[in-house]
């Protein structure tokens, strides 16, 4: 069946340190695949997106690339901030119009 | 430009009570969807609407009903609620016609029931 899993958290890391969170999935087909934030208080946003093998989204010094060969979609960022600190979601589509969530990583930046 | 917006923002009910959320979907959207995010954990997809018909449902029960109304604005039902259904449930809009819309989030309502 399809599912996806997310490293799991907290992450805490200082301040212009880099950051990785892992994600993979398991899909019979090929799914559109999404990050998404949640600040403190807030509903969830879209942070990047690939819908495609060897796509790469970005946004806000972001990056994630579409792995089809490992089944991955990793985010990464070179120098995170204070401000980055949120939930994290790793959310493919399998193709139903319908997002399947990971658990959420949560990370905290340190000044 | 309004986002999508909820109502209420917090709300407490007793277990066996009913309770309805309300959702605006952003301007443009013509799909809404419903999530039910338990502390610490990921959303999990409760139902999507669309020309205020129910297109798929996730894993539950049916104490969990919806609708959607000619103006695309939606509500979420939960009857005979349980200690368990407490959680942050979360409202999303999208364009059905643009492959892969992005969802666009409300910021919740918080239903604790004790």
């Amino acid at each position: 069946g399809n599912s996806v899993t997310q490293m799991e958290g907290p992450v805490t890391l200082s301040e212009e340190a880099f950051l990785t969170i892992n994600c993979t999935y398991t899909a019979t087909g090929y799914p559109s695949l999404f990050w998404y934030v949640q600040y403190p208080g807030e509903g969830l946003q879209l942070l990047l997106k690939a819908t495609k093998a060897d796509d790469k989204g970005s946004n806000k010094g972001f990056e994630a690339t579409y792995r089809k060969e490992t089944t991955s979609f990793h985010l990464e960022k070179g120098s995170v901030q204070v401000s980055d600190s949120a939930v994290y979601f790793c959310a493919p589509n399998f193709g139903n119009e319908k997002l399947t969530f990971g658990t959420g990583t949560r990370l905290t930046i340190i000044p | 430009d309004a986002g999508v917006t909820q109502s209420p923002t917090h709300l407490i009910k007793t277990r066996g009570q009913q309770v309805t959320l309300r959702c605006s979907p952003k301007s443009g959207h013509d799909t809404v969807s419903w999530y039910q995010q338990a502390l610490g954990q990921g959303p999990q997809f409760i139902f999507q609407y669309y020309e205020e018909e129910e297109r798929q449902r996730g894993n539950f029960p049916d104490r969990f009903s919806g609708h959607q109304f000619p103006n695309y604005s939606s509500e979420l039902n939960v009857n005979a609620l349980l200690l368990g259904d407490s959680a942050l449930y979360l409202c999303a809009s999208s364009f059905l016609a643009i492959y892969n819309s992005p969802l666009h989030f409300g910021n919740g309502t918080r239903l604790t029931v004790t």
